[in-house]
């Protein structure tokens, strides 16, 4: 039972436009949100991140919003960029467990120039 | 350069053989994480271990063991290796919350 779902697979957008990228969760426990890039051979690295006691979260382009009641994650990239093209994972963790992640399937990102 | 080293970067191996992942970080970060992508399928856990000399299950631990013995390696076998255990192994190792960092992967072919 995936506890963290990300529905979409894929994703196109043109350059300058606004992508956002959405992830649901179902472990009412998970109180720490994050985004992770990746790129084809490289692991993923580090976007943004969140905390369940916050709406949402802001750096440059990214914008994360969270919907506690609704289960419900997204992220916003404004404006879009070829070097965004990437897959994204959306991740989850609870305190305990040593803060391990569940992370969802990712959608893949496609900015069109 | 500071990061999460992981060898090798490729391995093919036949049915039953055995084989050891090592991952090595010089950030000197207490946690420490496998995990392994299959297609379709985020990133799932295998072992993590939450500092030196300690492992625990993730979860998919089976067919797997792992080691600890210094804080900066963290040791990933597979004692018989089976097709099903196809796929790109990530190690990560963190200190906070928010610092979780990935190596670049080992992709692992059993036929």
């Amino acid at each position: 039972d995936q506890q963290v779902k990300q529905n979409s697979p894929s994703l196109s957008v043109q350059e300058g436009r606004i992508s956002i990228l959405n992830c649901d969760y179902t472990n009412s426990m998970f109180d720490y949100f994050l985004w992770y890039k990746k790129y084809p051979a490289e692991g993923p690295t580090f976007l943004i991140s969140i905390s369940s006691i916050k709406d949402k979260n802001e750096d440059g382009r990214f914008t994360v919003f969270l919907n506690k009641s609704a289960k419900h994650l997204s992220l916003h990239i404004v404006p879009s960029q070829p070097g965004d093209s990437a897959v994204y994972f959306c991740a989850a963790s609870s305190s305990g467990s040593a803060r391990q992640l569940t992370f969802g399937s990712g959608t893949q990102l496609t900015v069109l120039p | 350069n500071a990061g999460v080293t992981q060898t090798p970067k490729f391995r093919v191996l036949k049915t039953g053989q055995s084989m050891t992942l090592l991952c090595a970080q010089d950030m000197n970060h207490e946690y420490m994480y496998w995990y392994r992508q299959d297609p379709g399928m985020g990133l799932r856990l295998i072992h993590y271990s939450v500092g030196e000399g300690t492992t625990a299950k993730g979860e998919v631990p089976d067919g797997y063991n792992v080691s600890r013995l210094k804080k900066q390696n963290f040791l990933l076998g597979l004692e018989s290796a089976a097709p099903s255990q196809t796929s790109v192994y990530f190690c990560a190792s963190r200190q906070s919350v928010y610092g979780y960092t990935f190596g670049s992967g080992t992709r692992l072919t059993v036929v």
